[in-house]
C-alpha cells in the first residue's frame, strides 16, 4: 500500500535559517505530492503540489522536487519567518484520490 | 478551489452519546472524504463519500460506528455513533474540485471532546 515517511520533528530554527523537511514516500504506481500546512488555531491548506517526476512545486518561498529515483519530495524554503511556525505533512495520492499523510512535522520559527 | 465549512466546529460529548457532523462546500463536487486527527497524530482517512453510492470504508473503520450521508453533491455528514474517550480527535471533511488534478481541500474541522 502507499505510505509517507516524514522527517520527525520538532524543529526550531531562526528567523532567517534555511528549513529542510525530509519526505520519502513507498506507492504503487506513480502519485501525486503534495505538502500541506496547519497553521496554528487554522485548518489544512495545500501548500504545494507536484504531479509527475521531476516536477518541481513552489509556493510562498517553499520548493519541493518529486524525485521517482529516490522516491522523495524534501521541502526547503532558503529562509523562513516567524509566520512559517506551523505543523507541515507531506502527502500522497494515487488515482483513488485518497491521500496517505507523514506523521507530521511541527516547525517554530524564533524572531 | 472550494470553501468548505463544518458544524459544530468543536463539542464536549459524554461516552455512550452519537454526534453528527455535517460539511458543507460551496459547489457541487463528486469526491467527498472524511478524515481524522487523533491527537498529536497524522491524518487518517476515515471514508470516502460519494454522491448516490454507498460510503467506501478504510480498514479499521465501520459503518455502524461512523455512519455517513451524502444526499447531494454540496453536502454530506459524519456520525461518530456510541462515542467513547479514545474518539476524541479532530474530524475533517475534504473534497476534490476537478480544478488542478488530484487537488484536495479541507474543511477547517470539528473538535470532538468525549468524556
Amino acid at each position: 500500500g502507499n505510505s509517507v515517511t516524514q522527517m520527525e520533528g520538532p524543529v526550531t530554527l531562526s528567523e532567517e535559517a534555511f528549513l529542510t523537511i525530509n519526505c520519502t514516500y513507498t506507492a504503487t504506481g506513480y502519485p501525486s505530492l503534495f505538502w500541506y500546512v496547519q497553521y496554528p488555531g487554522e485548518g489544512l491548506q495545500l501548500l504545494l503540489k507536484a504531479t509527475k517526476a521531476d516536477d518541481k512545486g513552489s509556493n510562498k518561498g517553499f520548493e519541493a522536487t518529486y524525485r521517482k529515483e529516490t522516491t522523495s519530495f524534501h521541502l526547503e524554503k532558503g529562509s523562513v519567518q516567524v509566520s512559517d511556525s506551523a505543523v507541515y505533512f507531506c502527502a500522497l495520492s494515487g488515482n483513488d484520490y485518497k491521500l496517505s499523510f507523514g506523521a507530521g512535522t511541527t516547525v517554530t520559527v524564533r524572531a | 478551489s472550494a470553501v468548505i465549512s463544518q458544524k459544530p466546529s468543536r463539542d464536549i460529548c459524554q461516552r455512550g452519546t452519537s454526534l453528527t457532523i455535517q460539511c458543507q462546500v460551496d459547489s457541487q463536487v463528486t469526491m467527498m472524504f472524511w478524515y481524522r486527527q487523533q491527537p498529536g497524530q497524522s491524518l487518517t482517512l476515515i471514508a470516502t463519500a460519494n454522491q448516490g453510492s454507498e460510503a467506501t470504508y478504510e480498514s479499521g473503520f465501520v459503518i455502524d460506528k461512523f455512519p455517513i450521508s451524502r444526499p447531494n453533491l454540496t453536502f454530506s455528514t459524519l456520525t461518530v455513533s456510541n462515542m467513547s474517550p479514545e474518539d476524541s480527535s479532530i474530524y475533517l471533511c475534504s473534497v476534490k474540485t476537478g480544478g488542478g488534478p488530484y487537488e484536495q481541500y479541507f474543511g477547517p474541522g470539528t473538535r470532538l471532546t468525549v468524556t
